[in-house]
């Protein structure tokens, strides 16, 4: 069926340092990809998303890359700062309009 | 626009009460999902409607759970009886096309069953 592994469970940087996050899917249909950011008690936002026509997208410090043939993506977070710190999820759907989560990962930002 | 709409935001109860969790989604939005979220199994979809219809609900738990969407603007998720593994976040979320449009989650219901 349908899986997104995410990794790493948790990751610790200091700040202005660089953060990664990867994925990889398995629905090899699957064409649209969000990551979303969860602050603690609250909702899960949309920080960034890619399509599967494009390769990379970036958004001041936030990029996603895409990576079709592999089967996998990545956030990247540049000049972390502490209010970056949440648990951030990637996602990956295919045209049956599910999104299937990842597991999440914990990103500490030290000051 | 005033987002997707949950309530109530917390609840408490005791097992074997009926919970009622509700949502009303951005107006214009075709779909509407309901998630759950634990520590344990992440966020996991329940169940989600296009126009109103369910259209998958192979992540409903069991048949304690069912929801419904009466209209455009408004859908129930409702767990009879309650138990205590039940205790999580429920999420509602809202999409105006499924197709390589993002989700739009609720501040969630946080649920205690006691």
């Amino acid at each position: 069926g349908e899986n997104v592994e995410q990794h790493p469970s948790t990751l610790s940087v200091q700040e202005g340092d660089s953060a990664v996050i990867k994925c990889t899917y398995s629905d090899s249909a699957s064409n649209y990809f969000p990551w979303y950011k969860q602050e603690l008690g609250k909702r899960p936002q949309l920080i960034i998303d890619i399509r599967s026509n494009v390769g990379e997208k970036k958004d001041q410090r936030i990029a996603v890359t895409l990576n079709k043939t592999a089967k996998h993506f990545s956030l990247h977070i540049t000049e972390t700062q502490p209010e970056d710190s949440a648990v951030y999820f990637c996602a990956a759907s295919s045209n049956t309009g599910k999104l299937i989560f990842g597991q999440g990962t914990t990103l500490q930002v030290k000051p | 626009d005033a987002g997707v709409i949950q309530s109530p935001r917390h609840e408490v109860t005791e097992m074997g009460q009926e919970v009622t969790l509700r949502c009303k989604p951005i107006s214009g939005h075709d779909y509407l999902f309901w998630y759950r979220q634990t520590m344990m199994r992440g966020l996991e979809l329940l169940i989600y409607f296009n126009n109103n219809v369910p259209i998958d609900d192979s992540g409903m738990p069991e048949d304690r759970f069912s929801a419904k969407m009466p209209n455009a603007s408004f859908s129930t998720l409702k767990i009879q009886p309650s138990e205590p593994r039940d205790s999580a976040v429920y999420f509602c979320a809202s999409s105006f096309d499924s197709l390589n449009q993002p989700q739009h989650f609720g501040d969630g219901t946080r649920l205690s069953i006691l």
